[in-house]
């Protein structure tokens, strides 16, 4: 099932607390991604990493952080400094773009703030 | 901002007629253009794709072209079915010699209607 696993598929946070997002992929894929989907917005990237311990800020990082310890890993941080967290949370990721560059999502993690 | 721009932001058609979705990208540095598709509740998937070396490419009832000097791509989507209802991403894939990431349109929201 396209080899990209998120989870939860469901979280809810208070307000004021961080939050961690798992995203793990069993495709041997050197680049990974984060987007944040919002209605009417499209995909909007946070952070993406082509290689272990390496990572760049997307265009609405700030209020995330993100970790890239394992090729397979890369976890995203909600902090309680994200004014508006609420949101579909999509990871993807591809092999690097020197031959076919397909981005495989997961089935993505949906954030509650309550 | 938003380096891709997509239209229109919805899209409905009789069944049988023909779909087309427009896309624009901004920065020289672009050379690879995805299409996705995502139906309700369920991850992007690609449905097509074509290199910037390439002009036009068909696949069954959906084609892709591009126009570079114009910074210009489209989808085609012919004899529509209501399966083909869903929300369509383009998206570019912007490289350097050291990086890349994938940047998303807003997203159009296609309606087959029988």
């Amino acid at each position: 099932d396209g080899g990209i696993t998120q989870s939860p598929k469901y979280l809810f946070r208070k307000e004021g607390q961080n939050v961690t997002l798992s995203c793990e992929q069993n495709l041997n894929h050197d680049a990974m991604y984060w987007y944040r989907q919002d209605p009417g917005q499209g995909l909007r990237l946070i952070y993406y990493s082509q290689i272990v311990n390496d990572f760049q800020k997307g265009d609405i990082a700030e209020g995330y952080s993100v970790s890239r310890e394992k090729k397979e890993s890369f976890p995203l941080t909600v902090t309680s400094a994200q004014k508006n967290p609420t949101a579909f949370y999509l990871c993807a990721s591809s092999i690097l773009w020197d031959s076919n560059t397909e981005a495989f999502f997961g089935q993505g993690t949906r954030l509650t703030v309550v | 901002g938003e380096n891709v721009e997509q239209h229109p932001s919805t899209l409905s058609v009789q069944e049988g007629d023909s779909a087309v979705i427009k896309c624009t990208y901004s920065d020289s540095a672009s050379n690879y253009f995805p299409w996705y598709k995502q139906e309700l509740g369920k991850r992007p998937q690609l449905i097509i794709d074509i290199r910037s070396n390439v002009g036009e490419k068909k696949d069954q009832r959906i084609a892709v072209t591009l126009n570079k000097t114009a910074k210009h791509f489209s989808l085609h989507i012919t004899e529509t079915q209501p399966e083909d209802s869903a929300v369509y991403f383009c998206a570019d894939l912007m490289t350097t010699d050291s990086w890349g990431k994938f940047q998303f349109g807003a997203g159009t929201q296609v309606v087959v209607t029988p």
